[in-house]
Order: C-alpha cells, then structure tokens, then sequence
C-alpha cells in the first residue's frame, strides 16, 4: 500500500531564512513524487514533482525538492522564506506501476512565516 | 473551460438529506478524482474515474456514498441522507490522458464546501 508521511503539522520560519517541509513516503514501486499548495480557501496548486533522473527538483514560486531514495524522502526546501509563502503544503505520491492512477497525499504542513 | 469547476461552493444541509456536488474538468481530460479534505485528515482519496468508469472507487466511506460520470466530462457526487461526519470539502481533480509523457499531474478545483447540521 502506499502512503505519505508529514511529520510536522507546523513549520514556522522567519522571512529570508531557508524553510524545509518535510515528507517521507511508501511504495511497493517506484514513486512519482508531488508537491501541492493550498492557500485559504482555494484548491490545491501544483508546485513540483519528481518523475525520474536528477533527484533535484525546481519548481514554482523558487521551491525545490530533493528526492532521496535510501531515505525515501522527499523533503521541499527554498532558500529564502517569504511572508506570502504562508500555506498549507501536501505532498503526494503515486506508485507508477500502479493500476490505478490516484495520489496519496500526506496529512498536510501549515507553513508559517514570519515577518 | 480553462480550470476544473465545481459547484456549489458552499452547500449547507440539515441532517438526512441528500445532496449532490457537480465536478465540470477541464476539456480533454479523461481522468477524474473525488478527494475528501476534513480538518486534520489531509486528503482522503474517494473515487477515480477513467473515462466514464471507475475502476477504483475504494476510497467512498459507505455505500450513502456514490458518483457517476456522464459523457466523459462532468461528474456527479451524491451523498444520500447526510450525516454531521459528512461535512467536509469535496474537492474535484482532473488530468489528462494517460501517456508516454503524462505523469500524473492533477488540477484541482476550488472545492465544495458541505456543512451537514
């Protein structure tokens, strides 16, 4: 089965510090990996996903992620916060030889920053 | 339409009634997803549609539970004789066909918000 892990229901940071939210994730497989934001009130956005090759991502808005397969980790960074970064993040996972085509999503991480 | 339309937005209904939220994706996508977002529980998967079938439809919590698609575009969830645990954001998503380059990606819409009283 597969399934998605936020350790933190929280992150807080101060703006210009580099932020990290974290996501482990299980598959029988090999993963697509994803990342979503939802600001108040609205869907989810696409931010990043990792399909194969570099395991460095780069996505929307200055957002990274890194995938690590030892850990299996796939853990969203940005080098300098902002305030309008403030969200509710989740990430996501498909297994690629799965018959079925949905994501699992992780619990979500409220991102907080500080002005 | 250029995004994933979902209606109503809000939806307030008194316990026992029922209710159906509509899900318009965008053209040309075949797959479709009913995901269930409650307070502390993430997104719960509900319903995946390929075409006008759904070959998994795991996720639906009772059989007051269920969904159609029609035409290969719009799709109906209905959930029959609501309880207060129904209440929740329903949210809709979508994504194109499946293929060498398609991985999966979806587009949500803003989501039906359903208070049961």
């Amino acid at each position: 089965a597969q399934s998605v892990a936020q350790p933190e229901d929280q992150v807080n940071v101060a703006e210009g510090n580099p932020l990290t939210v974290k996501c482990t994730y299980s598959v029988s497989g090999n993963p697509y990996l994803f990342w979503y934001v939802q600001y108040p009130n609205r869907g989810l956005q696409f931010l990043l996903k990792y399909i194969t090759g570099d395991n460095l991502v780069k996505g929307s808005y200055g957002f990274e992620a890194e995938f690590n397969k030892s850990q299996t980790s796939f853990h969203l960074k940005k080098p300098s916060a902002l305030v309008s970064d403030s969200a509710l993040y989740f990430c996501a996972v498909r297994d690629r030889g799965s018959a079925t085509n949905k994501l699992i999503f992780g619990t979500g991480t409220l991102l907080a920053v500080q002005p | 339409g250029a995004g994933v339309s979902q209606s109503p937005s809000n939806k307030v209904t008194e316990k026992g009634k029922d209710v159906e939220l509509r899900c318009d994706p965008i053209s040309g996508h075949t797959a479709l997803y009913w995901y269930r977002q409650s307070l502390g529980q993430g997104l719960e998967f509900l319903i995946y549609f390929q075409g006008n079938s759904a070959p998994d439809k795991s996720g639906l919590p009772s059989d007051r539970f269920s969904a159609e698609r029609t035409g290969g575009s719009v799709s109906t969830l209905t959930i029959q004789r609501t309880q207060q645990e129904d209440s929740a954001v329903y949210l809709c998503a979508s994504s194109s066909p499946e293929g060498t380059v398609n991985t999966g990606e979806l587009f949500f819409g803003e989501g039906s918000r359903l208070t049961v009283l």
